[in-house]
């Protein structure tokens, strides 16, 4: 099955600092999903993207649909203590199945 | 937003031993999806659940190792049977946002269950 990279594997920093994350695939997707996960929790889904070079944003949160549609990125300006958690980046694969890639874990110093 | 509940929110089995995991959510929906969340790891699609037919499994499960009842628009359950600690994880439904696309997917809490 496809599989998507997402990087970093982690991230540790400081409140106040801002976030970028990427997610690459060897396929293209015609559709790109973030979604949270903060512990104990189900996945959240934060922003959906379905068109090449669309940028989206959802309050301190920007993803963008990547030009090739091989990946996508999610930025975060001035993180915040919540904001810790997993970050998965997901996809189609075929038919409704959605390929979720490793997870970047977020922490935040305060 | 659709409101998912689901039933055990952990459990702690013995191996040789089945547990069935029940999704509840609080509108109808037309797609259910269980998910396996292994330690540390991502999630995998188990299987899609529609009303009125059978579920769908993915490449490497098997309705014997995992049946799945979807009775109606807003319930269903995942039993994970003859349990060995290797299934040890977190299962979690999802349903699809209605009116949208079927990837947009609210989740569930999960079951975190152990298997000793």
């Amino acid at each position: 099955g496809q599989q998507l990279n997402q990087s970093p594997q982690s991230m540790f920093i400081q409140e106040g600092e801002d976030v970028s994350m990427n997610c690459t695939s060897s396929s293209i997707f015609n559709t790109w999903l973030w979604y949270k996960q903060e512990p104990g929790e189900g996945p959240v889904l934060l922003i959906a993207l379905y068109k090449a070079g669309e940028l989206t944003s959802n309050g301190r949160l920007t993803a963008q649909f990547g030009i090739t549609r091989k990946d996508s990125f999610l930025n975060i300006s001035a993180s915040i203590p919540s904001d810790v958690g997993i970050y998965f980046c997901a996809g189609p694969e075929y038919g409704n199945k959605l390929v979720f890639g490793a997870g970047t874990i977020l922490r935040v110093k305060s | 937003s659709a409101v998912i509940s689901q039933k055990p929110s952990r459990d702690i089995c013995q191996r040789g031993t089945s547990l069935t995991i029940q999704c509840q959510v609080d509108s109808q929906v037309t797609m259910m999806f269980w998910y396996r969340q292994q330690p540390g790891q991502s999630l995998t699609l188990i299987a899609t659940a529609n009303q009125g037919s059978e579920a769908t499994y993915e490449s490497g499960f098997v309705i014997d190792k995992f049946p799945i009842s979807r009775p109606n628009l807003t319930f269903s359950t995942l039993t994970v049977s003859n349990m060995s600690p290797e299934d040890s994880s977190i299962y979690l439904c999802s349903v699809d946002k209605p009116g949208t696309s079927p990837y947009e997917q609210y989740f569930g809490p999960g079951t975190r269950l152990t298997v000793t």
